[in-house]
């Protein structure tokens, strides 16, 4: 059965830090990885997604993942913090009939 | 504007009291989901629609019913609401089951069951 664990449930980091969101998957098929960001009050984006190919992947405002296959991983990273990023992020793997098997979340609150 | 709607948002209601939260998309998407999302526990799947007239059981649809008799429009149908069905509720999108196809979430339904 496929699953997620996202490592850390809540992340404190300063505005300007980097950060790096942790996410384990299991799957025995296909990997098809996505990380949602859901702001306050609001429904999920799309960050970015891991479909094939290269390995990292960039999404929007300024984050990127790196799929590896070996540690089974799809970590979120963004090199530089800003107040605007604290949300929850939800790390997700595709499942049958594109149902998406989502992660308990992982806060992240930005301190100025 | 491409989207995904729910309505209420905000929903307060009693036990056994027969309500329904709806879906609507404005994108000709062919596949609509519904989830819930519980604290600790990330988004489960309660129900899920290929096409109109085609809808199926997800992880958690215990309590629930869909119906999906427009492309537009996929219902979730609470018949007697229990505490346990206080959750936040999103609906979701896409054009069809292929797994290149992003799905769109809408804005989320808060309910309280009492």
């Amino acid at each position: 059965a496929q699953s997620v664990t996202q490592l850390d449930s809540q992340v404190p980091v300063f505005e300007e830090a980097p950060v790096e969101l942790r996410c384990n998957y299991s799957s025995s098929v296909s990997v098809y990885l996505f990380w949602y960001v859901q702001y306050p009050n609001q429904g999920l984006q799309l960050l970015l997604k891991y479909l094939s190919g290269s390995t990292l992947v960039k999404g929007i405002n300024g984050f990127e993942a790196e799929f590896n296959k070996s540690q089974t991983s799809f970590h979120l990273r963004k090199p530089s913090v800003h107040i605007s990023d604290t949300a929850e992020y939800f790390c997700a793997v595709r499942g049958g009939y594109n149902k998406l098997i989502f992660g308990a979340g992982t806060r992240l609150a930005v301190h100025p | 504007e491409a989207q995904v709607t729910q309505n209420p948002r905000y929903l307060i209601t009693v036990t056994g009291k027969k309500l329904t939260v709806t879906c609507s998309q404005n994108m000709n998407h062919e596949y609509m989901s519904w989830y819930r999302q519980d604290p600790g526990l990330g988004l489960r799947q309660i129900y899920y629609s290929m096409n109109v007239e085609v809808t199926d059981k997800g992880d958690v649809p215990e309590g629930y019913k869909v119906s999906r008799k427009e492309k537009r429009n996929f219902p979730l149908i609470l018949e007697s609401p229990s505490p346990n069905q206080t959750s936040l509720y999103f609906c979701a999108s896409s054009l069809t089951l292929g797994h290149y196809n992003e799905q769109f979430f809408g804005p989320g339904t808060r309910l309280t069951v009492l």
